[in-house]
């Protein structure tokens, strides 16, 4: 069955940075557009960045934009997200988030990991 | 940027009881390109109804979703235990970004 597993989350200060990884399986992982989407204490969803099945297209939300850096290895199923320049609004779990299907179109978050925590503090 | 509104902020039902949660968009959502999802504490999001009104694979029927537009509805016709959980309404036709409401908390009567 579909599995994203996140990793490298943890305690940084402000100012420092982390990779994230998302790894894979039970699926084309090459077949799909693929997501980060955060978790905020107190505040809800919030999607961070979009990437393309071949990396051509990556979005940001306005927050994030010069700070992160999303990007995929099709080769070994995983997906990335480096964040430098970290703030303390950028603490919550993160979410390796799937497209619900890999046809062309609009579609949704259809398949999520169980999270990677990041914390940002002095 | 569209601002989804979700309304109420939390409800108070009884397993069995019908659950009514609204979400309100501050511009028309293309294509009705609107899902909803489920928050159980200490697991990931589940996607519940997307394009409005479709259940995602695996999902009872027990939920609906209508509407169009700018207002959105999601509908548990019967409360069972594990609905008790936080509910997302999200657009993903005008993007990015796409958005999220900040959510309806269903929590025991």
């Amino acid at each position: 069955q579909v599995q994203l597993v996140e990793s490298g989350g943890g305690l940084v200060e402000p100012g420092g940075s982390l990779r994230l990884s998302c790894t894979a399986s039970g699926f084309s992982f090459s077949n799909f557009y693929m997501n980060w989407v955060r978790q905020i204490p107190g505040k809800g969803l919030e999607w961070v960045s979009y990437i393309s099945i071949s990396s051509a297209t990556r979005h940001y939300r306005d927050s994030v934009k010069g700070r992160f850096i999303i990007s995929r290895d099709n080769a070994k199923n995983s997906l990335f997200l480096e964040m430098t320049n970290l703030r303390v609004e950028d603490t919550g779990i993160y979410y390796c988030a799937r497209d619900y299907s890999d046809t062309s179109g609009y579609w949704p978050l259809g398949n999520w990991g169980p999270g990677t925590l990041v914390t940002v503090s002095s | 940027e569209i601002v989804l509104t979700q309304s109420p902020g939390s409800l108070s039902l009884s397993p069995g009881e019908r659950a009514t949660l609204t979400c309100r968009a501050s511009e028309l959502v293309f294509g009705n390109y609107l899902a909803w999802y489920q928050l159980r504490p200490g697991q990931s999001p589940r996607l519940l109804i997307y394009g409005a009104s479709s259940r995602a694979t695996g999902i009872p029927d027990r939920f609906s979703g209508s509407g169009s537009g700018t207002d959105f509805t999601l509908t548990i016709s019967r409360l069972e235990a594990e609905d008790f959980a936080v509910y997302y309404c999200q657009q993903y036709g005008s993007t990015p970004p796409q958005t999220f409401g900040q959510g309806t908390k269903v929590e025991f009567k």
